[in-house]
């Protein structure tokens, strides 16, 4: 099993570009997550989802949007990227809600905005 | 307001030395869950430990050990007879469930082990 994945490892863009960043998972786990990692900051959460079709703001989720239309896929999207974006993005999931057991993360989506 | 303090932002020791690394937390929801995650140099996050705010008892794991005390709001991991491999940033995290769903974690300390 994969797991959790994400696409890109690595993308630079620019101030005002959209883009998505991919999380994959094949663990059947309801719960998906999206977190940002800054230096200094710890992980923030942005947005979660508890099962297809529900999705919930995070701890920071100004600046992004997110889609859950089946089990496996939450896509994280930037409508326009800011350079306060720059962040190192990690998707993460869990079977059943976030308290049950152990967050099982990608390897992580490091993301630049010129 | 939830909030996960880890005092410590950077530790170096020998190898074979016992470290403590210090977790704090503040809530006043009756039920959490506190977490413990690695995450080496190659940049992964691995999960270490669960405790649930009803289960205070203490656990070893190996050269790891995690002391709950919920009379300090305390959650503190030992790593006894430091390697070179536990090198990495570490972290804390809180999840409370009163209301809404509420997740934190701490700023991380980073372990360096040195040979």
């Amino acid at each position: 099993n994969a797991g959790v994945t994400q696409t890109p490892k690595f993308h630079i863009l620019k101030t005002g570009q959209s883009m998505t960043l991919q999380c994959a998972q094949d663990m059947n786990h309801g719960y998906l997550s999206w977190y940002r990692q800054d230096p200094g900051m710890g992980l923030r959460r942005i947005h979660y989802s508890v099962a297809a079709g529900i999705t919930d703001k995070g701890e920071v989720p100004d600046g992004y949007n997110v889609s859950r239309s089946n089990t496996e896929d939450f896509p994280l999207r930037l409508e326009s990227a800011a350079p306060s974006q720059t962040s190192v993005y990690f998707c993460a999931s869990t079977k059943l809600y976030l308290g049950t057991g152990e967050l099982f993360f990608g390897e992580g989506s490091r993301l630049t905005v010129l | 307001a939830q909030k996960v303090t880890q005092a410590q932002t950077e530790i170096s020791v020998v190898e074979k030395e016992d470290v403590t690394l210090d977790c704090v937390y503040e809530t006043r929801d009756t039920t959490y869950y506190l977490f413990w995650y690695k995450q080496p140099p190659s940049g992964e996050l691995v999960f270490l430990i669960r405790r649930n705010s009803f289960d205070e008892q203490n656990e070893i794991s190996g050269r790891y050990s995690w002391n709950f005390q919920k009379s300090t709001s305390s959650f503190n991991f030992t790593i006894t007879a430091s390697q070179v491999v536990d090198s990495a940033v570490y972290f804390c995290a809180l999840i409370t469930q009163g209301g809404s769903e509420k997740l934190v974690f701490g700023k991380g300390m980073k372990l360096t082990v040195n040979p």
